[in-house]
């Protein structure tokens, strides 16, 4: 079967810097995307991962350790339209693609 | 250029009755998806189809139908609506296996 978690909910303050984890036991590995998710909205693309390591895009950033099987999302520079859900998916075999469960962010003032 | 258009946006229904949930695309996409996502849960997917004439099942299909008969639509079919089918329903498409998923705007479904 397939497992993947992330924290459910996460709270920060404007302007910080919040990391949402996700570890995950898949039957087969091509890669682990980020979606972003404002409440009654559909899921957006934020980053893709498939070799270790970090991938940097703007204020939001990725990391992969396909060995510890383990993945990070980093926001910098808080803003309040960062409130949102985060989900991690992990492709898995023939391009389907399993989602944890999300990670509710709440960014106050 | 629409991308992924579902409709409809709204739907209720009473248990037991059937409904067609459109998708279509417009980016020529391969690869087509039904996912739900439930309060509090990810997105469980339910039937995806990797082209024309090809469909396999997800997590959780059952008491859901697809077919795909050209590229640019994926209908789901419910055969007989129960309230545990109450969801919010996501059509997803991707270029290749290794891109993005680019989803439709969904289809928040009660059944009573």
């Amino acid at each position: 079967g397939q497992n993947i978690d992330q924290p459910t909910e996460m709270t920060a303050t404007e302007g910080a810097i919040v990391q949402i984890n996700c570890t995950y036991q898949t039957s087969g590995f091509n890669g682990l995307f980020w979606y972003q998710q404002h409440a009654g909205e559909a899921p957006t693309f934020l980053s893709y991962n498939v070799l270790d390591g970090l991938e940097e895009k703007g204020r939001f950033s990725s990391f992969l350790s396909r060995s510890k099987g383990y993945s990070y999302l980093l926001l910098k520079e808080l803003q309040m339209k960062d409130s949102a859900s985060y989900l991690c998916a992990v492709d898995t075999n023939a391009g389907k693609s399993t989602f944890g469960d999300g990670t509710t962010l709440t960014v106050k003032p | 250029n629409a991308g992924v258009t579902q409709t409809p946006k709204f739907q209720v229904l009473k248990t037991g009755q059937s409904m067609t949930l459109q998708c279509a695309q417009d980016m020529n996409h391969e690869y087509m998806s039904w996912y739900r996502q439930d309060p509090g849960m990810g997105l469980r997917l339910i039937h995806y189809s990797v082209g024309a004439g090809i469909t396999d099942q997800g997590e959780v299909p059952n008491g859901y139908n697809v077919s795909r008969s050209t590229t640019e639509d994926f209908p789901l079919r419910l055969l007989s609506a129960a309230p545990s089918q109450t969801s919010v329903y996501f059509c997803a498409t991707r270029r290749v296996t290794d891109s993005p998923l680019h989803f439709g705007n969904g289809t928040r479904l009660t059944v009573t």
